[in-house]
């Protein structure tokens, strides 16, 4: 297993324009979050799926992004009419869903992010 | 925002020293985490403390938890250059049977050989 694999690794747009981003989680995982990091923060949350259901959205989460993640395998997602401001690093994690015993099955393990530049 | 806060925001010592690392956060919560982040790369899990423990180590790293002061800290012993990095504290509060994460801002590590 290769770990959460991001794609594209950097993404340079014109304002204006959609974007899309793939996340590819750890295979056995059923739990995928995406987040957002810009320079010098920490990441801040942005939608998280269990299998394919959608269980939360951030208020972060404008209506010009959409995560999909169809199969409740890989996800995707989109901002559409890009604005500069959401120029940052945009990251997916991805666990074992189980019971908040099972501590350590809740841990994230995060992919490279796809870094974004909205010109 | 609901970030935690991390300090120092930067911290820079020399190979073999100490570094010790800050995190408040805000709400009740049920454990805290430790991730390293190397530059322009994703997160990596560190180290994991309940919030009904108050110390845990792991190889070089020591972390505390004082959930009365709601406040950790990450103590990186006999530091290395390759320690350089930065560190985030993440907080899990478990809400409607499940976990929500906030991370803090991060303590920018640099450790000079």
């Amino acid at each position: 297993d290769t770990g959460v694999s991001q794609n594209p690794r950097h993404k340079i747009t014109k304002r204006g324009q959609n974007v899309t981003f793939r996340c590819d989680p750890i295979s056995e995982h059923n739990r995928l979050y995406w987040y957002r990091q810009t320079l010098g923060q920490g990441p801040e949350f942005l939608t998280y799926f269990q299998n394919e259901a959608q269980l939360e959205k951030s208020r972060l989460l404008s209506d010009r992004f959409s995560a999909e993640r169809p199969k409740g395998s890989f996800s995707t997602l989109e901002i559409q009419r890009t604005e500069q401001g959401d120029s940052a690093m945009y990251l997916c994690a991805s666990s074992l869903a189980a019971g908040p015993v099972e501590l350590a099955k809740n841990i994230q393990y995060f992919g490279a992010g796809t870094r974004l530049s909205v010109l | 925002s609901q970030q935690g806060e991390e300090d120092p925001q930067a911290l820079s010592i020399q190979e073999g020293e100490n570094a010790t690392m800050n995190c408040s956060y805000k709400t009740s919560i049920n454990n805290l985490q430790w991730y390293r982040q190397n530059s322009g790369r994703g997160l990596v899990h560190l180290i994991l403390i309940r919030s009904n423990e108050r110390e845990k180590h792991s190889g070089r790293l020591r972390v505390t938890l004082d959930t009365s002061k709601k406040s950790s800290s990450l103590l990186i012993t006999a530091s290395r250059a390759a320690d350089t990095a930065s560190y985030f504290c993440a907080t899990a509060s478990l809400t409607s049977g499940t976990y929500k994460y906030i991370f803090g801002t991060g303590t920018r590590l640099k450790v000079l050989a």
